[in-house]
């Protein structure tokens, strides 16, 4: 089945405390992306991934770091997590559809810090 | 990029036609316009994507203007589980960079 897998699905943390959420897509797809969804704030991009070894930053990238070293796997890597990083965390992968592409989002991740 | 902007909700009964128009000002000559469905503790899915006039699939319509500042996505006959957030999305234009809006949550009474 084609998925987007994101692990852990919840996670309650202390501030500091340096923390990975890893994102796996098993349809070959070279784009990826992190966003973060906070309540009236709808979603905002954190980084993307064109390719493998080629990230850039989205909207929020402040506090977050990312990697590509393969192009079914983009984890996001919070070094020292704070209070405001407490939020909804989807991955998405995305295929080319005519000059735009559709993007499949995993089930998201819940992420408290406290 | 281009900036979006939605109704925050709306209310609807079941088998009504839900039209809900994004304003996109600022769209850009290559930008694409994308409609996703978000149900609550779920990612965003896909719905629809045109670049301009009408598109239609099996779950949806999406009309674009001449000028291309807009677009109304319509979801004919909604039933209850129709009930979700409705989010706007322009890009492309060879970026992967994407600004979501605040989305417009579609209420469905039975």
């Amino acid at each position: 089945e084609a998925q987007v897998t994101q692990n852990p699905r919840y996670l309650i943390t202390v501030t500091g405390k340096k923390l990975t959420v890893t994102c796996s897509q098993n349809m070959n797809h070279e784009y990826m992306s992190w966003y973060r969804q906070d309540p009236g704030l709808g979603l905002r991009q954190i980084y993307y991934s064109m390719n493998v070894e080629v990230t850039d930053k989205g909207d929020v990238p402040e506090g977050y770091k990312v990697s590509r070293k393969e192009k079914r796997n983009f984890p996001l890597i919070l070094e020292s997590p704070s209070p405001n990083q407490t939020s909804l965390y989807f991955c998405a992968s995305s295929i080319k559809r005519g000059q735009d592409y559709e993007q499949y989002f995993g089930p998201g991740t819940r992420l408290t810090v406290t | 990029l281009a900036k979006t902007t939605q109704p925050i909700s709306m209310d609807s009964y079941e088998g009504q036609e839900v039209n809900i128009t994004c304003s996109h000002n600022n769209i850009a000559t290559n930008d694409y316009i994308t409609w996703y469905q978000q149900f609550p503790s779920q990612g965003p899915r896909f719905i629809i994507q045109g670049y301009k006039t009408k598109v239609t699939n099996e779950v949806a319509s999406l009309f674009i203007p001449a000028d291309r500042k807009s677009s109304t996505l319509s979801l004919p006959r909604v039933s209850l589980s129709d009930t979700a957030v409705y989010y706007c999305l322009v890009g492309g234009s060879g970026t992967y960079k994407y600004i979501f809006g605040t989305g417009t949550r579609l209420k469905v009474l039975a």
